[in-house]
């Protein structure tokens, strides 16, 4: 158990929808990352926030965005779906320190678009 | 830009074989690198990982990994793999200069053990 949890555990929806994926971060790490796991693309890094910040974003779409609240935990909001959209989606938390960027991943959500 | 390649996408191996496992990676900026494994229907676990100091590294479940600046290698290693070994490995690297920055992973290679 790597102290992540994520909500739900599978997801299925259909194409013009719009969720909502729940992150909660280890105690202690102020750092959440979002990342997409698809049989084409592989693991993508969506996007992180640091301390309700947003601090880095990668391949996210538009239609797709995020926050993080002040007890740090984080939920990535997915709308207007489509059927590519149906992935696995991982959390993961590290402490944010430089020197220290192990990053801790949770169960995952599975996303299904139907 | 950092960039990882595993080289083999599928590795199958019997049980109690040696397995290497390669990774290579392409970067303008100094890195740390780390291998994760994923077992079926779980999420990523951190196997082993590499910051600084010696260059070989050792993990959990016997696994260890040599970083190699010169040929931008982190190749995983195994000398006798179990049935439970069966599953997902994947290289990745963060920019070791910027504070807890995302994780850039490779496609992942397959590690079959068969008895």
């Amino acid at each position: 158990d790597s102290g992540v949890t994520q909500t739900p555990k599978h997801l299925i929806t259909a194409t013009g929808q719009r969720v909502t994926l729940r992150c909660s971060p280890r105690s202690g790490d102020l750092s959440v990352y979002w990342y997409q796991q698809s049989l084409d693309q592989g693991l993508q890094f969506l996007i992180q926030y640091y301390n309700g910040e947003e601090r880095a974003k990668g391949n996210i779409l538009e239609r797709f965005s995020a926050q993080q609240f002040p007890d740090l935990h984080s939920e990535l909001n997915l709308s207007s779906l489509e059927l590519g959209d149906s992935a696995l989606y991982f959390c993961a938390s590290s402490v944010g320190r430089r020197d220290h960027n192990e990053q801790f991943f949770g169960p995952g959500t599975r996303l299904t678009v139907l | 830009a950092q960039s990882v390649t595993q080289l083999d996408s599928q590795v199958p191996v019997f049980e109690e074989a040696p397995v290497e496992l390669r990774c290579n990676y392409s970067s303008s900026v100094s890195v740390y690198l780390f291998w994760y494994v994923q077992y079926p229907n779980q999420g990523l676990q951190l196997l082993l990982k590499y910051l600084s100091g010696s260059t070989l590294v050792k993990g959990i479940n016997g696994f260890e990994a040599e970083f190699n600046k010169s040929q931008t290698s982190f190749h995983l290693r195994k000398p006798s793999v179990h049935i439970s070994d069966t599953a997902e490995y994947f290289c990745a690297v963060s920019d070791r200069a910027q504070a807890g920055t995302a994780l850039i992973f490779g496609k992942g290679t397959t590690l079959s053990v068969s008895s």
